[in-house]
């Protein structure tokens, strides 16, 4: 099947500075990544919607300007976390669309202290 | 609008025993229902789908489900589970017509497998 990555796969970060996380299709085209979050525990919750070449769409409750996407190539979607609370702690998980099913990366580990 | 409900938080079951995970969903048009299974720290492998067509998907693993529009149901089966089943397991509904877009997912089942 198709392989997306992302890096980095853990990352610890002081409060108020930002982070980003690549998420890469590695043998495949996707004009459509997704970015997800979980809490221990918990499900995945879709945040946004990153379309090649345009603004990302995000969900209700997800601030644009914190989570900064930028899906510049076919290949490549970055998600930004800016100005990093510790409430933004959590596991983000990324998913490329293929022509019948998403392909997920393995998540980031974010750490925020 | 579209939901997904996964019934119990947390499954057990013996080694060699029948794995029953249930999942309903609601959805205003025809849906597309997905089971993913998630080891820890990682990322979501998909187990199989419903799109179309024959109504019980055998997926990999020996998991299989079957989609049951009158019940709003896509139960997860698998005859006899094995230690390494043990894992998260999510269901996921998606709009029809649109294989690879947005998807619901459920609260997530953990599934314990004992020796």
């Amino acid at each position: 099947g198709a392989v997306v990555s992302q890096h980095p796969s853990w990352v610890i970060c002081k409060s108020g500075t930002s982070v980003k996380i690549e998420c890469r299709s590695l043998d495949f085209q996707a004009t459509t990544m997704f970015w997800y979050r979980q809490f221990p525990k918990q499900s995945l919750m879709l945040m946004a919607t990153s379309n090649e070449g345009s603004k990302a769409t995000y969900e209700q409750g997800v601030e644009k300007d914190k989570f900064l996407i930028n899906h510049a190539s076919l290949t490549l979607s970055t998600l930004t976390v800016t100005s990093a609370h510790p409430e933004d702690s959590s596991f983000y998980i990324c998913s490329a669309r293929g022509d019948r099913e998403q392909f997920f990366g393995p998540g980031t580990r974010l750490t925020v202290l | 609008a579209q939901s997904v409900t996964q019934l119990g938080s947390h499954v057990s079951v013996s080694e060699g025993a029948l794995v029953l995970l249930r999942c309903n969903y609601s959805s205003s048009v025809p849906p597309y229902l997905f089971w993913y299974v998630q080891y820890p720290n990682q990322g979501l492998q998909l187990l199989l789908k419903y799109t179309t067509g024959a109504t019980l998907v055998k997926g990999i693993n020996g998991f299989e489900a079957e989609f049951k529009k009158s019940e709003t149901s896509f139960h997860l089966t698998k005859p006899s589970a094995h230690m390494s089943d043990a894992a998260e397991y999510f269901c996921a509904v998606g709009a029809s017509g649109n294989q690879g877009g947005k998807l619901i997912f459920g609260q997530g089942t953990e599934l314990s497998v004992k020796p």
